[in-house]
């Protein structure tokens, strides 16, 4: 079983739409949590950081259940600009070595 | 500040052939890794350093070496390539997570087809 569990996709959602994406971890060793964002053919950049207490940062806001193991990410208000590959992103051991889920792909449609 | 450079871009090899991905950061950064990203797989550790001098290995090691003699540069090398070696490859690095920064910066990556 793979140690960072995503829905693949494809999510196709209109522009203006509210999306969510959900991610399982199996390591309770898990020590820090991210949202990365990855262009088709281009490196992973970091989305957002993952904070038990929840956090905002304009449309995107991201949660953290520790006790569930389980993180997810809400798109509001979806751009064009939002479609890409979402990676759910966990560090059981340190910031050397990164756990990817396979990814979820988001397609934003006129 | 570039942040984290790989060379080549591009790589073409035949089956048993050798050779180095370079990797290079001027962030003054103590850890760096490498992963392999394959279709459906999701990105995977190959090899990771936290310090000069120091690596370790991840998930898939068999078939690359690395090494860091310096703080700025992690070369991977594949000993003998293989069609499973077929992938792209990022390098990436970050700080212990002591400073503010608390997260890995990943080069522009080096696509590899082994023939």
């Amino acid at each position: 079983r793979k140690e960072v569990e995503q829905d693949p996709g494809p999510f196709n959602v209109p522009e203006g739409a509210t999306v969510a994406f959900n991610c399982t971890y199996s390591n309770s060793a898990s020590q820090s949590f991210f949202w990365y964002r990855q262009d088709c053919r281009k490196e992973p950049k970091l989305l957002m950081s993952v904070y038990s207490s929840g956090n905002e940062d304009g449309r995107f806001t991201a949660q953290l259940n520790r006790a569930s193991q389980y993180i997810s990410l809400l798109i509001r208000d979806s751009k064009l600009s939002d479609s890409a590959t979402y990676l759910c992103v966990v560090t059981p051991l340190g910031l050397y070595a990164l756990n990817f889920g396979k990814g979820t792909s988001l397609l934003v449609t006129p | 500040n570039a942040g984290v450079t790989q060379t080549p871009k591009f790589q073409v090899l035949k089956t048993g052939q050798s050779m180095t991905l370079q990797c290079a950061q001027d962030m003054n950064h103590e850890y760096m890794s490498w992963y392999r990203q394959d279709p459906g797989m999701g990105l995977r550790l190959i090899h990771y350093s936290v310090g000069a001098g120091i690596t370790d290995q991840g998930e898939v090691p068999n078939g690359y070496n690395v090494s860091r003699s310096t703080t700025e540069d992690f070369p991977l090398r594949l000993l003998s390539a293989a069609p499973s070696q077929t992938s792209v490859y990022f390098c990436a690095s970050s700080d212990s997570g002591r400073g503010d920064e608390e997260t890995q910066y990943f080069g522009p990556g080096t696509r590899l087809l082994v023939l």
